[in-house]
């Protein structure tokens, strides 16, 4: 089956720097990544996701860039806010024709510090 | 307002003792799913049901059953809870399957002494 290794899995950074985390997935069937958000005392919610057909995504200060042959994905966070402070989880999805099952990385504390 | 809502937020329970974790949605998704949260582990995907009446094992299913009597509704349940069963607890739907558009509840905290 599909695995999904993430890293790292604490990050802390100043207000105002970036924030990169990375993924890398082993099946290469897989062919939707999302990334979710964490915050303390709520389930995970979508902030950004990219296809298999897609090389790069970009909604505001967040970013989402995939290299399939390297099979790694990795969420960009510019400008860093507290408010990005969360927990962070890549995902990776196979199509299965009837169900699409979704494989998490293991979760990134980010801490943006003022 | 959408939303899948779980009960109860968090529990405290003994070894042995059956419980039940409800789960509810109100955007009539086709597909369910349960997902444990340990640390360092991330989410893993214990029961998913694709519709009334369907249901199949996810990736960690021992120690849990699943039942989806109607499409709104999918209870987990630990028929004999061991202190390996703590953990947080997520339910999650989507329309029709399909990894986009996942929504995920706010989590039950289980505590097995």
């Amino acid at each position: 089956g599909e695995n999904v290794e993430q890293h790292p899995s604490t990050l802390s950074v100043q207000e105002g720097d970036s924030a990169v985390i990375k993924c890398t997935y082993s099946d290469s069937a897989s062919n939707y990544f999302p990334w979710y958000k964490q915050e303390l005392g709520k389930g995970p919610q979508l902030i950004i996701d990219i296809r298999s057909n897609v090389g790069e995504k970009k909604d505001q200060r967040i970013a989402v860039t995939l290299n399939k042959t390297a099979k790694h994905f990795s969420l960009h966070i510019t400008e860093t806010q507290p408010e990005d402070s969360a927990v962070y989880f890549c995902a990776a999805s196979i199509n299965t024709g009837t169900a699409s099952k979704l494989t998490f990385g293991t979760g990134t504390r980010l801490q943006v510090t003022l | 307002e959408a939303q899948v809502t779980q009960n109860p937020r968090y529990l405290i329970t003994v070894t042995g003792k059956k419980l039940t974790v409800t789960c509810s949605q109100n955007m009539n998704h086709e597909y369910m799913s349960w997902y444990r949260q340990d640390p360092g582990l991330g989410l893993r995907q214990i029961y998913y049901s694709m519709n009334v009446e369907v249901t199949d094992k996810g990736d960690v299913p021992e120690g849990y059953k699943v039942s989806r009597k109607e499409k709104r509704n999918f209870p987990l349940i630990l028929e004999s809870p061991s202190p390996n069963q703590t953990s947080l607890y997520f339910c999650a739907s989507s329309l029709r399957g399909g990894a986009k558009g996942y929504t995920f509840g706010s989590g039950t905290r289980l505590t097995v002494v």
